[in-house]
């Protein structure tokens, strides 16, 4: 069975602070390892990570994927009460396309 | 851009009840999937679809009926409603496979089952 672990499961910064989340994943025929944002309902996609040791940035938010040590972390790097919300890695694989096995999230707190 | 769509956005239901929560996607995609999302739990996949006449079944599919006879709907059936069913329901789509897996998310829809 396929499995995605987060870690931290829920985080408490101030603005300016960098925060490493972390993902660590067990997925048969991996493919892609998969971010998300979700703040009030709908997931939004941030990274999705095929190749390991490259780096995919974004702003403030940046990634990377480890497939030797079956991990990858989100950076987020000057923190802005806007960044508090779920974040969720999913990892991509087996013989289907478009089905996801998710983590539980970590939530993310900034304070002003 | 509709995107996808997913009704209703709230509902409550009584023990034993049935009910259908609608997903229509206008992007062409053909892999479209339910999940539910509960408390501490991520998301967890209900039922998946890679095309028109093809479901399968995901992580936690009992209770739960698919169906897709076409390209842009994707209903969720619940047979007979339990309280363990209360959860956040999301549909979602993505294009055809590799590289891209992106999932494109309904706004969700909200179920208490009483």
């Amino acid at each position: 069975e396929d499995k995605v672990v987060q870690s931290p499961l829920s985080l408490v910064v101030h603005e300016g602070d960098t925060v490493t989340l972390n993902c660590s994943y067990e997925v048969t025929n991996f493919r892609s390892l998969l971010w998300y944002k979700q703040e009030k309902k709908a997931p939004t996609f941030l990274f999705m990570l095929t190749s390991s040791g490259i780096e995919k940035k974004s702003g403030r938010l940046s990634s990377i994927l480890d497939k030797k040590e079956l991990f990858s972390i989100l950076n987020i790097t000057a923190t802005q009460t806007g960044d508090s919300a779920v974040y969720l890695c999913a990892g991509a694989g087996g013989t289907s396309y478009g089905k996801l096995t998710f983590g539980q999230g970590t939530i993310l707190t900034v304070h002003p | 851009n509709a995107g996808v769509t997913q009704t209703p956005k709230f509902q409550v239901l009584k023990t034993g009840q049935s009910m259908t929560l609608q997903c229509a996607q206008d992007m062409n995609h053909e892999y479209m999937s339910w999940y539910r999302q509960d408390p501490g739990m991520g998301l967890r996949l209900i039922h998946y679809s890679v095309g028109a006449g093809i479901t399968d079944q995901g992580e936690v599919p009992n209770g739960y009926n698919v169906s897709r006879s076409t390209t842009e709907d994707f209903p969720l059936r619940l047979l007979s409603a339990a309280p363990s069913q209360t959860s956040v329901y999301f549909c979602a789509s993505s294009y055809r496979p590799s590289p891209n897996e992106k999932l494109f998310f309904g706004s969700g829809t909200q179920l208490s089952v009483l």
